[in-house]
């Protein structure tokens, strides 16, 4: 199936560093979502986004909804050790999601 | 809090065995759930579509007569794995959302192995 280019695959990060991630697609998406996954459990939903140019945050956590609607980043502020984890983008276009590859964050001690 | 259960959380089984997952909206009614697929170190790959009251929609490539889902009630479809095989080893993720409107919640996932 298909899946969206989402970049980069991996970061290596200290605490209070920035991170960002983004996420790029051939198709359009009416809806942006991301999510984060822990080993061994299901995604969590961390920022939903539905207009074009829509920019949310949610606590040190900002993310964006590209004008074409091929494209979205997340943002991390002041990072902190929870933050380790998988990072997913996800498109949906009528009710079905297509995931991103991932971004596997690690913060080094 | 939760808002879709999944259970169980982890099988182990002989292969030929089949084994039922089940996907629950806690707090609210979904006539659309979703099962995923997720082999180690990828992203997740959707399965099938679960109507509640007809039958599912499978993605290409994916076998409904393996992979048999039950959307009975407003707020819980089952996956079955029929005659499950070591190669069929791996985290399965139902999810739902409240409605087209709303993101999709996933379950914790059940992590399946066939030996």
């Amino acid at each position: 199936g298909q899946q969206l280019n989402q970049s980069p695959q991996s970061m290596f990060i200290q605490e209070g560093e920035d991170v960002s991630m983004n996420c790029t697609s051939s198709s359009i998406f009416n809806t942006w979502l991301w999510y984060k996954q822990d080993p061994g459990e299901g995604p969590v939903l961390l920022i939903a986004l539905y207009k074009a140019g829509e920019l949310t945050s949610n606590g040190r956590l900002t993310a964006q909804f590209g004008i074409t609607r091929k494209d979205s980043f997340l943002n991390i502020s002041a990072s902190i050790p929870s933050d380790v984890g998988i990072y997913f983008c996800a498109g949906r276009g009528n009710e079905k999601l297509t995931f991103g590859t991932g971004t596997r964050l690690t913060i080094i001690p | 809090g939760a808002v879709v259960s999944q259970h169980p959380s982890w099988v182990i089984c002989k292969s030929g065995t089949s084994v039922k997952i089940e996907c629950r909206s806690l707090d609210f009614q979904a006539t659309t759930m979703f099962w995923y697929r997720q082999f180690p170190k990828q992203s997740l790959m959707l399965m099938a579509t679960s109507n509640e009251g007809s039958k599912a929609t499978y993605e290409q490539g994916v076998e409904k007569d393996k992979f048999l889902i039950n959307h009975a009630s407003l707020t819980l479809s089952t996956l079955t794995v029929t005659s499950a095989h070591p190669e069929d080893s791996s985290f399965y993720i139902c999810s739902a959302s409240r409605d087209r409107t709303q993101p999709q919640h996933f379950g914790d996932g059940t992590r399946l192995s066939i030996l």
